[in-house]
């Protein structure tokens, strides 16, 4: 079955530190791939997305490349600052075989300091 | 900007009772999305409707669940008898497509004592 694998938490980071977020995927067919973020007591919110092998999906600085060779999505931010705290969720969408539903990884909480 | 908007944002219950969580998702929507997200975990999907009813479900959502979409605008899911293990994050999602964004709402915390 898919599933998505990425790396336990809390990443604690100071301002400006590059962060980055490893999520690997297994699925039979080929899938849709997105980060979401849970900012403190909030649902969820789409960060950016990638549908096909190569693709970059990019937001608020935010980078992530759809790598098929190595079943990759990892998640990059060049600069954080103190409100990118949140907890970062990869997750996909494997179209060929359901109704859209979502699998989501475990998630990693993200902890910006000053 | 239209967003998915749910109710109650948090509810008690004791166990054996019945719940429900209400949902208004996107207007132009047509894919709909219980997900849930115990304490500490990963978020799980529940169920998918479309076409008024179920497209999808998975394991956890067995005969005690039953979502409904009542008129042109909520969206429901009933938990017919609570149990202590129900307690969760409850996140209603919408879509115009099957492989569009979901859009989520802010979710509803279920206490089940």
């Amino acid at each position: 079955g898919n599933s998505v694998t990425q790396m336990e938490g809390p990443v604690t980071l100071s301002e400006e530190a590059f962060l980055t977020i490893n999520c690997t995927y297994t699925a039979t067919g080929y899938p849709s791939l997105f980060w979401y973020v849970q900012y403190p007591g909030e649902g969820l919110q789409l960060l950016l997305k990638a549908t096909k092998a190569d693709d970059k999906g990019s937001n608020k600085g935010f980078e992530a490349t759809y790598r098929k060779e190595t079943t990759s999505f990892h998640l990059e931010k060049g600069s954080v600052q103190v409100s990118d705290s949140a907890v970062y969720f990869c997750a996909l969408s494997d179209q060929g075989d359901s109704w859209g539903k979502l699998q989501f990884g475990a998630g990693t909480q993200v902890v910006v300091t000053p | 900007e239209p967003e998915v908007t749910q109710t109650p944002s948090h509810q008690v219950t004791q166990m054996g009772q019945e719940v429900i969580l209400r949902c208004v998702p996107i207007s132009n929507h047509l894919y709909f999305y219980w997900y849930r997200q115990i304490l500490g975990q990963k978020v799980e999907f529940l169920v998918s409707f479309y076409n008024n009813e179920i497209s999808e479900k998975s394991e956890i959502f067995d005969d005690q669940f039953s979502v409904e979409r009542p008129d042109g605008s909520n969206f429901t899911l009933k938990i017919r008898s609570t149990k202590l293990e129900d307690s969760a994050m409850y996140f209603c999602a919408s879509t115009p497509g099957r492989e569009e964004t979901q859009y989520f709402g802010p979710g509803t915390r279920l206490l089940v004592l």
